[in-house]
């Protein structure tokens, strides 16, 4: 079962903040979020623990609440590298696979 | 290191044909899957494997075939080909469930 990002698609100026959502019916051990820019192959992020933990990117964070198996990505003072397809990838508690949301378009412009 | 190495990168096939598209990666990784991507839908499971030997079907696994003789080795199989499997294809490597994936540059499958 996919989870569901929202929005599906955002335009930014240079500097603005964004935040992207991810939401699962199902009880989460992790989330993680990747990146893609066209004709590449999505690019590894971050990823957020049950129990707290994060490990990724510097300058970009998230959050999860386990209890509603949502997370946010957020992304403050935007730049133009950030422009991308953002797909998050959930993991279950009893999977060993992730299964990943249909993607959020984020459009930085100058 | 190579990282995942996916090969080939293009391929065109007719209806009926069957392929093998590679995916090797060298860290050593347990956690290898496969996904194929169509516009508007996102990264869709077709395959996944723990390690070698092990191996699970995804959320779209119909007309794939996988095996893992290898911790490096992750083949998916394509036993007669269909229009409806034109699309890009993604294999990814993890070190376990509290780690993030690798993923390979991708192949793109035309099928006739």
């Amino acid at each position: 079962q996919q989870p569901v990002q929202s929005p599906q698609a955002v335009i930014l100026r240079e500097g603005e903040d964004a935040v992207i959502n991810c939401s699962s019916s199902k009880a989460l051990y992790s989330v993680h979020w990747y990146r893609q820019k066209h004709g590449e192959a999505p690019v590894f992020l971050m990823i957020l623990l049950k129990g707290g933990e994060q490990k990724g990117h510097e300058k970009i964070s998230a959050s999860f609440n386990e209890k509603k198996q949502q997370s946010s990505l957020y992304l403050t003072a935007s730049q133009l590298s950030y422009s991308g397809t953002y797909f998050c990838g959930t993991g279950s508690n009893s999977g060993y696979a992730l299964n990943f949301g249909k993607g959020t378009s984020l459009l930085v412009t100058p | 290191n190579a990282g995942v190495t996916q090969t080939p990168k293009f391929q065109v096939l007719k209806t009926g044909q069957s392929m093998t598209l590679q995916c090797a990666q060298d860290m050593n990784h347990e956690y290898m899957s496969w996904y194929r991507q169509d516009p508007g839908m996102g990264l869709r499971l077709i395959h996944y494997s723990v390690g070698a030997g092990i191996t699970d079907q995804g959320e779209v696994p119909n007309g794939y075939n996988v095996s893992r003789s290898t911790t490096e080795d992750f083949p998916l199989r394509l036993l007669s080909a269909a229009p409806s499997q034109t699309s890009g294809y993604f294999c990814a490597s993890s070190a376990g469930a509290s780690y993030g994936y690798t993923f390979g540059s991708g192949t793109r499958l035309t099928v006739v």
